[in-house]
Parts: C-alpha cells; sequence; structure tokens
C-alpha cells in the first residue's frame, strides 16, 4: 500500500517541546494513532484521534489533526530523556474490511541533557 | 494479565533451516496480527486473523512464509526455508475487535516483545 510519512530523525534538548510530523495516506481513515517504541520492546499505544476531531491533549501530549492535509502531529511538552524512543505514526481506514493498521516508519527522537 | 506473549526471544539460525516463532495473544482478544521490522523498509504487516481465521495475507512475502492459528489462544509463523533477507525482528499484536453500527470503533492493538531473527 501507499506509504504513511515521516521525518527519520529528530534531536531535542531536555525541558524543550518535541514536534513529530506524519502525512498519511487516506483521507477516509477514521483513527489516527500515535505509538512508541522503547529499545528491545515492542510498539505501546501513546495516544489516538478520531478523524473528527483537530485536536486532543492527554497529559504532556498533543494531537494535531489537518485533514485536509492529511497531516498528522504529535507534540512533547516538556521533553525528558525518558522519552527517547521511535515514535510511529498510524492510520486505521474506514475502507478497510478488516481491522489492521498501516504504520509510517517511525521517527527516532532523541532527548539530551 | 501477562499481555501478549511471543517465543523464542532471540532466534538464530542457518540458512535453509526451518523457523517457528509462536503468539499467545491476550485472552480474549479476537484479532491477531504478525509483523516484521526491519531497518529498511520499517514496520510491515505480514498477515493478520480474526477469530481464527486469516483476513489478509497480503504481506506474506513469498510461499516460505505460512501462518496458522489454530485456535484463539495461539498462533505460529514458520518460514521454511529460511534466508539471511528474513533477518528481522517479528512481532505479534492483538486486539478485540468491536464495530459500532457501520463503523469501526477504536480498538488498541497490543505488541508482544518482538522475536529478533538472525538467519546465518
Amino acid at each position: 500500500g501507499e506509504d504513511v510519512e515521516q521525518s527519520l530523525f529528530l534531536s531535542v534538548r531536555e525541558g524543550d517541546s518535541s514536534v513529530i510530523n506524519c502525512t498519511y495516506t487516506d483521507s477516509s481513515s477514521t483513527y489516527l494513532y500515535w505509538y512508541k517504541q522503547e529499545p528491545g520492546a515492542g510498539l505501546q499505544l501513546l495516544t489516538y484521534i478520531f478523524s473528527n476531531m483537530d485536536m486532543k491533549q492527554d497529559q504532556r501530549l498533543t494531537v494535531l489533526l489537518n485533514k485536509k492535509d492529511k497531516h498528522l502531529s504529535l507534540r512533547i511538552a516538556d521533553t525528558q530523556t525518558g522519552d527517547s524512543a521511535i515514535y510511529f505514526c498510524a492510520e486505521r481506514q474506514e475502507a478497510n474490511s478488516g481491522y489492521a493498521l498501516n504504520f509510517g516508519k517511525g521517527t527516532s527522537l532523541l532527548v539530551t541533557p | 494479565d501477562a499481555g501478549v506473549i511471543q517465543s523464542p526471544r532471540h532466534e538464530v539460525t542457518e540458512m535453509g533451516q526451518e523457523v517457528t516463532l509462536r503468539c499467545k495473544p491476550i485472552s480474549g482478544h479476537n484479532s491477531l496480527f504478525w509483523y516484521r521490522q526491519t531497518m529498511m523498509r520499517g514496520l510491515e504487516l505480514l498477515i493478520y486473523f480474526n477469530n481464527n481465521v486469516p483476513i489478509d495475507d497480503s504481506g506474506m512475502p513469498e510461499d516460505r512464509f505460512s501462518a496458522k492459528m489454530p485456535n484463539a489462544s495461539f498462533s505460529t509463523l514458520k518460514i521454511q526455508p529460511s534466508e539471511p533477507r528474513d533477518s528481522a525482528v517479528y512481532f505479534c499484536a492483538s486486539s478485540l475487535e468491536r464495530t459500532s453500527g457501520s463503523r469501526f470503533s477504536h480498538n488498541e492493538q497490543f505488541f508482544g516483545p518482538g522475536t529478533r531473527l538472525t538467519v546465518l
């Protein structure tokens, strides 16, 4: 299928905000997700947003959705060294008769002291 | 709950050998997914099952790969014969899929820790 696009790397200083961007493929996607993968571990759901929403906030995390541009972003406020991980954007497509997600290649976030 | 369980965690084998990866989904979940992760291609969906039935296996690379789900609590991914290009981390994930009217509900996929496969 088509690719969900993400930048590969992002480096920020501890305490700064991080913004990870994603462009997805299907304007009819119903749910958009952010997953986090720490070294040597599987993916863990961070947050998700339904397609009829523009923004969702959850503690230090803010998700912004621009359906017109098919653009999704994840903002992490007051980034900590423990936030260093790979972040995956994923879409769930309404046209998909099953339940699979289409993942991007992931953005490696490095937080430096 | 113990979460999704995968075994083995690491597998090193020689080219041409058969490899079997195992997965136990979270109890009560009705969907199971096999993914492969490599640096070059990222995370790829290989196959997924719903209620033990394969729904989409279009991601399975070739006939050397096969997956089964004989019951709701167990699945295997087999590679025979294995090749060096199969080296990757293989993830299993499960979810409880529900529909609300004509729309699918949000259903979180829970990932296992993965099996790191090295084919020499």
